[in-house]
């Protein structure tokens, strides 16, 4: 299996635009979560999704980030529009059983907003 | 809600010797999981080890065992015969039955030659 797949690996935008950032979890894997890493911060659980759905937001910090998952093999999170303050490495993860726990990391994806 | 405390920011060790990091957990839940995560520089986070809260026997995974303590709400995480490629972040995480993982802010871990 490929793991899980985000896309892209770096990411540098200018305050004000829309940056998407994607995520294919591993097939057959019922959750999926946003995290959000920063050195102030830590690792920060932004939403997560079960079976496509999602669970609980309470972590997402603001309006201007929303998440879809309009499949099970496909998720975005979205930053519209973006600030300085959202530079962070953005991780997606998905868990094969909620039962089971653990969760499968994708490789993140650096965001650089100036 | 649940938290997870990694009171060591920062250890250091000599290669081959024994390392022990450190997590409590606060939770009112029975049935949960733990886990150590393992973030290189690469940022790759990579699950090193996992404990289910109903099993009292202490989990090991080849050179890494935990100490769970449950009363103590403890997690410690020991890492024998450190190894160069074991430098790196370490992170405890909490997840209850079918919810979220919740995350220490780490531990950063440097095996010196």
């Amino acid at each position: 299996d490929a793991g899980v797949i985000q896309s892209p690996r770096h990411e540098v935008t200018e305050m004000g635009q829309e940056v998407t950032l994607r995520c294919k979890p591993i097939s057959g894997h019922n959750s999926l979560f946003w995290y959000r890493q920063t050195m102030m911060r830590g690792l920060e659980l932004l939403i997560y999704f079960n079976n496509n759905v999602p669970i609980d937001d309470s972590g997402m910090p603001e309006d201007r980030f929303s998440a879809k998952m309009p499949n099970a093999s496909f998720s975005t999170l979205k930053i519209q529009p973006s600030e300085p303050r959202d530079s962070a490495v953005y991780f997606c993860a998905s868990s094969p059983d909620r039962k089971r726990g653990e969760a499968f990391f994708g490789q993140g994806t650096r965001l650089t907003v100036v | 809600a649940q938290t997870v405390t990694q009171s060591q920011p920062e250890m250091s060790v000599q290669e081959a010797e024994t390392v022990t990091l450190s997590c409590t957990y606060d939770t009112s839940e029975s049935n949960y999981y733990l886990f150590w995560y393992k973030q290189p520089p690469s940022r790759q986070m990579i699950l090193v080890i996992r404990q289910e809260a109903y099993k009292q026997q202490n989990a090991t995974e080849n050179r890494f065992s935990v100490n769970f303590q449950k009363a103590a709400k403890s997690f410690s995480l020991k890492i024998s015969d450190s190894q160069l490629g074991d430098t790196a972040m370490y992170f405890c995480a909490f997840m209850k039955h079918g919810n979220k993982l919740v995350f220490g802010a780490g531990t950063i871990l440097r095996v010196k030659s």
